[in-house]
């Protein structure tokens, strides 16, 4: 079945080491996007692409970078994970029909920083 | 700033009452607005999404409408199960080039045996 893939589900990381989180999907979907979504809150937009353009929310920090190296992968890197970014990380992706397009998740990655 | 606010933040009913879900956004300009299904350390399934010129959608048991001008959408739960519990969420896409989803916090839901 076509769908979006999230790797792996739970990590662990080290404050301050740094971590790669992936995602791959078999849509064939142009747009990719990175969401956070801490315990009892709204999934925050980190940032997304289409195609190979790179958009960033203007208040994402620094420490949050992203690679699409082609259509079906998109990876999410922590340059220096703090206590406070500890969270679930949504890949979602859709096809852009200008705006009548519904986002499809993955299952997230559960990031625990110790 | 587009706001979503979902109230109430939690919600328990008897196995079988019919129920409806809010969502409120401060902004009308939008494309779209989508629910949206989470289970408990899980992603985000897609319910319903409605268009900006349309009033209401309807899959199975789930009806969802969209009032655009007062900012406001439900999701109407028909003969509710236990496999209905979940946090639901709503979103909205602004209208224009921006793609971004504007979700709410959500409402937990529990259906009770």
């Amino acid at each position: 079945d076509a769908m979006v893939i999230q790797n792996p589900r739970y990590q662990v990381t080290q404050f301050g080491k740094p971590v790669t989180l992936s995602c791959s999907q078999t849509l064939n979907h142009n747009v990719m996007y990175w969401y956070q979504q801490k315990s009892s809150q709204a999934p925050k937009l980190l940032f997304h692409y289409y195609d190979k353009d790179f958009n960033n929310e203007a208040d994402t920090p620094d420490n949050f970078q992203s690679r699409r190296p082609n259509t079906s992968f998109c990876f999410l890197d922590i340059r220096s994970p703090g206590l406070g970014d500890a969270a679930m990380y949504l890949c979602a992706t859709s096809r852009d029909f200008g705006g009548r397009e519904t986002q499809y998740f993955g299952p997230g990655t559960r990031l625990l920083v110790l | 700033k587009q706001e979503v606010t979902q109230i109430p933040a939690a919600l328990s009913v008897p196995e079988g009452e019919n129920l409806v879900l809010n969502c409120s956004f401060t902004d009308s300009a939008i494309y779209n607005l989508q629910w949206f299904r989470q289970d408990p350390g899980k992603g985000l399934t897609s319910l319903l999404l409605i268009q900006s010129s349309q009033r209401e959608q309807t899959s199975g048991r789930l009806n969802a409408s969209l009032d655009k001008s007062s900012g406001r959408s439900t999701l109407y739960i028909a003969a509710s199960q236990p496999g209905d519990s979940a946090t639901y969420l709503c979103a909205v896409r602004p209208s224009g080039s921006a793609r971004q989803l504007t979700f709410g916090s959500g409402t937990q839901l529990t259906v009770l045996p």
